[in-house]
């Protein structure tokens, strides 16, 4: 299966910590992007790293992408009771030119404790 | 700026009943993709249409169809419902202009087969 598979699959911690969550896949990439999903309603972007990236950042997020070892991290740093939600890796692949793939993982349950 | 719509937001059915789920794309984007997320699972890629055509497909059975319409607003068919196909469809929307890389999703489609 290509499927990533996030570690850990719940997280629990006081607002003002920080939040690390880990993603590993099985197969060459294109991209890895994160997503955040509030009470199983829809998708949202929060950053995407590319195949060539070690590293990048967006406000309170910092994504980490090491190929060699096939996985990626997400912090979330100064958690607040906002940031409580599911965080989904996603990899990206090429089957054919012209279209993306992506294939996600299970998730991180976040929950921010006031 | 309008984003992803879905319609409809919730749908009831019975099993051997057929369904369609509809999706209009964020404004100046060109493809679509659907997804099943299954309750507790990440969302599993189940095609990609751009240019009026399937252009990739995910592991799911012929019982599960597609279009899209000129306007790049697109649909989904599902034929014969079984128990098993009760989850949130997520349809997500990206651009040629954006190599098709980073994906916006909707609200999606609850749906309850019985």
């Amino acid at each position: 299966s290509q499927q990533g598979e996030e570690d850990p699959q719940a997280l629990s911690i006081q607002e003002g910590e920080n939040a690390t969550m880990n993603c590993s896949y099985k197969t060459s990439i294109n991209n890895l992007q994160w997503y955040r999903q509030n009470s199983g309603r829809g998708l949202v972007h929060l950053i995407l790293i590319r195949s060539n990236e070690r590293e990048k950042h967006s406000g309170r997020l910092r994504v980490t992408l090491d190929t060699s070892k096939k996985s990626s991290s997400l912090l979330i740093t100064a958690s607040r009771a906002a940031d409580t939600a599911s965080y989904f890796c996603a990899t990206a692949y090429r089957p054919i030119q012209g279209a993306q793939k992506l294939v996600f993982g299970q998730g991180t349950r976040l929950t921010i404790n006031p | 700026d309008a984003g992803v719509t879905q319609s409809p937001t919730h749908l009831i059915k019975t099993r051997g009943q057929q369904v369609t789920l509809r999706c209009s794309p964020k404004s100046g984007h060109d493809t679509v993709s659907w997804y099943q997320q299954a309750l507790g699972q990440g969302p599993q890629f189940i095609f990609q249409y751009y240019e009026e055509e399937e252009r990739q497909r995910g592991n799911f059975p012929d019982r599960f169809s597609g279009h899209q319409f000129p306007n790049y607003s697109s649909e989904l068919n599902v034929n014969a419902l079984l128990l098993g196909d009760s989850a949130l469809y997520l349809c997500a929307s990206s651009s040629k202009k954006g190599m098709r890389e980073t994906q916006y999703f909707g609200p999606g489609t609850r749906l309850l087969v019985l």
